[in-house]
């Protein structure tokens, strides 16, 4: 599995745009971009995933370079509830693969 | 997705003792998994249950110390043996798509935690 970087932490405004990077370079063709999410105390939960093009669901969008060698994960309108350690994961999408968890970036949404 | 319910949510024990942590999903899942996340750490990944064979370690992980059984498609036991401080850790359970779901997964599923505190 390809490596990942993130920032180590972030801040961001409630009510703002909360605009995670994350840098994989060595990301492989049929590799896919996993973001997680983890509260304190609490289990990882998935956010979105994407292979080549733009995503977007109910709680995020996750912008994918054309090299593929980074990625954002964007939150619209960051609350006090989205305070939590962000996971950029890569990994293959074949269902007998686990996750391997870097260090992620800690974001504090700030009243 | 799948339902996780994993047992104990926590626990303090005796060093030396050892705790069996039980993970059951709503639904038959193709993969299970268990992770530990040590206090202020992220996750690693511990092994994957295998349904009806032993499970497959990662390294520095090893069956003496951290048994797992997966008996069915629905449940998995890892048990944390011969306890000494170092093993304090939230333990997790994770799954991917449920079997109807597969190949295509919506992401895995993770359970609560078992925080686990060794005296």
């Amino acid at each position: 599995d390809a490596k990942t970087t993130q920032p180590t932490s972030m801040d961001c405004a409630e009510g703002r745009a909360a605009n995670l990077p994350c840098n994989h370079s060595t990301i492989s063709g049929n590799e896919y971009v996993y973001w997680y999410r983890q509260i304190h105390s609490q289990g990882p939960q998935y956010i979105i995933h994407g292979l080549k093009n733009n995503e977007t669901n109910e709680m995020a969008s996750l912008i994918i370079t054309e090299d593929r060698k980074s990625s954002t994960l964007i939150l619209p309108h960051a609350t006090l509830r989205d305070t939590a350690v962000y996971y950029c994961i890569v990994s293959l999408q074949t269902g007998a693969n686990n996750l391997f968890f870097g260090t992620g970036t800690r974001l504090t949404v700030i009243p | 997705s799948a339902v996780i319910s994993q047992k104990p949510s926590r626990d303090i024990c005796q060093r030396g003792t050892s705790l069996t942590i039980q993970c059951q999903v709503d639904s038959q899942v193709t993969m299970m998994f268990w992770y530990r996340q040590q206090p202020g750490q992220s996750l690693t990944l511990i092994a994957t249950a295998n349904q009806g064979s032993e499970a497959t370690y990662e390294s520095g992980f090893v069956i003496d110390k951290f048994p797992i059984s997966r008996p069915n498609l629905t449940f998995s036991t890892l048990t944390v043996s011969n306890m000494s401080p170092e093993d304090s850790s939230i333990y997790l359970c994770s799954v991917t798509g449920t079997t109807s779901e597969y190949p295509r997964n919506y992401g895995y599923t993770f359970g609560s935690g078992t925080r686990l505190t060794v005296v």
